[in-house]
């Protein structure tokens, strides 16, 4: 299966600054998910990153807020703009692995906004 | 439409014990349903997956039973140890979309 590498594992930021987190893959895949976990909490889908086109983003979740790039195959970041304290969460990437090997997820960015 | 449904939110079960967590789901477009096990600091992990066609698929200790009329299923641990306590998820992949949702997650804990 995939290999995801996620940077930084972890950050205290503060607020109403950026972050961009960085997922690597060690493979080339069409479509990267990224998500948002809050303390406690299940996954949500943050937006469908496909490389050469707009990222596409699920209901609650704008661009100007989540920017994303997929500059190629293997590679995506995630902005996470004008923070505040409840953009405290993880943030996950995940790929699809193909039929055997299910979608990967990387370790997470655990994000504090103080 | 788009919503999984899991319970229990948290489960207490003896060493040696079988751990059951259910999930639901409503849209039949759904065609791929995946369990992952998450510990504290971690991503999630890939435990075990089934597709709709398949009653029951084992792997290990761990089963996925599958209730397509009902649009039911289920994850088994047997013989439940300490190292399975963990955070459990169910999911559920739209075939049109390739978006995977997410159950809403099942504290275990197994008390030696």
């Amino acid at each position: 299966s995939a290999v995801i590498s996620q940077k930084p594992s972890r950050d205290i930021c503060q607020r109403g600054t950026s972050l961009t987190i960085q997922c690597q893959v060690d493979s080339q895949v069409t479509m990267m998910f990224w998500y948002r976990q809050q303390p406690g909490q299940s996954l949500t889908l943050i937006a469908t990153a496909n490389q050469g086109s707009e990222a596409t983003y699920e209901s609650g979740f704008v661009i100007d807020k989540f920017p994303i790039s997929r500059p190629n195959l293997t590679f995506s970041t995630l902005t996470v703009s004008n923070m505040s304290p409840e953009d405290s969460s993880i943030y996950l990437c995940s790929v699809e692995g193909g039929q055997l090997y299910g979608y990967t997820f990387g370790s997470g960015t655990r994000l504090t906004v103080v | 439409q788009q919503q999984v449904k899991q319970s229990p939110q948290s489960l207490i079960v003896q060493k040696g014990g079988i751990s059951i967590i259910n999930c639901a789901y409503e849209n039949t477009a759904f065609d791929y349903f995946p369990w992952y096990q998450q510990f504290p600091g971690k991503g999630p992990a890939l435990l075990i997956a089934i597709r709709p066609d398949v009653s029951e698929k084992k792997e290990g200790r761990f089963t996925i039973s599958f209730n397509k009329s009902a649009k039911q299923f289920s994850l088994h641990i047997m013989d439940s140890q300490p190292g399975d306590s963990a955070t459990y998820f169910c999911a559920a992949r739209s075939g049109a979309t390739n978006k995977l949702i997410f159950g809403t997650g099942t504290l275990l804990a197994v008390q030696p």
